[in-house]
């Protein structure tokens, strides 16, 4: 079957930088998406990676290794407003998104 | 303001009664999709649309339908509620099928009691 595996909760303090891994097994693979949602709001779109590497947009990264089966988001100078759920998706053969569960971010003072 | 609108915003409903939720979208966009999000799960893909006057499964289809009649609306339908569809719909929107990068509405919270 199709897996994503993402940590549950993470805890981090403000101003720190913190990193969000995702793993994945699936039929094929066309890219890997992350994606913040606030809690009781719609999830919006952050980042996207089809090749190995960094992919760095201001203070968020997103790192893929497709060997690996491995992704991660790295959240630098964390702000209050960064308190989200980090949602990994990959895009399987069949170009359907399968999600992971999401990951609870709690940023503390 | 351009995006998706989702409507009702919340609703219970008694089990066995028929629902529909809204969803336009303004952004001329072909791709549409139904998700729902249930807590400790990934979001699932119900039922997405590539163009108007075409319609697909996705992962959890059953109890639910949906039309595509034209670029803009993408209903979804209950036909006879029950308990265990009781979650937040999000529907998504996207410039073509097969890209990753989705426009979401704010999401339905639909209760079935």
């Amino acid at each position: 079957g199709q897996n994503i595996d993402q940590p549950t909760e993470m805890t981090a303090t403000e101003g720190a930088i913190v990193q969000i891994n995702c793993t994945y097994q699936t039929s094929g693979f066309n890219g890997l998406f992350w994606y913040q949602q606030h809690a009781g709001e719609a999830p919006t779109f952050l980042s996207y990676n089809v090749l190995d590497g960094l992919e760095e947009k201001g203070r968020f990264s997103s790192f893929l290794s497709r060997s690996k089966g491995y992704s991660y988001l790295l959240l630098k100078e964390l702000q209050m407003k960064d308190s989200a759920s980090y949602l990994c998706a990959v895009m399987d053969s069949n170009y359907q998104l399968i999600w992971g569960a999401g990951t609870k971010l709690i940023i503390k003072p | 303001i351009a995006g998706i609108t989702q409507a009702p915003t919340s609703q219970i409903l008694a089990a066995g009664r028929r629902m529909t939720l809204r969803c336009t979208q303004d952004m001329r966009h072909n791709a549409m999709y139904w998700y729902r999000q249930d807590l400790g799960l990934g979001l699932r893909l119900i039922h997405y649309s590539n163009t108007a006057g075409t319609t697909g499964k996705g992962e959890v289809p059953d109890g639910y339908s949906v039309s595509r009649a034209n670029t803009d609306d993408f209903p979804l339908t209950l036909a006879s509620a029950v308990p265990s569809q009781t979650s937040v719909y999000f529907c998504a929107s996207s410039p073509t099928g097969g890209t990753g990068e989705l426009f979401f509405g704010e999401g339905s919270r639909l209760t079935v009691l």
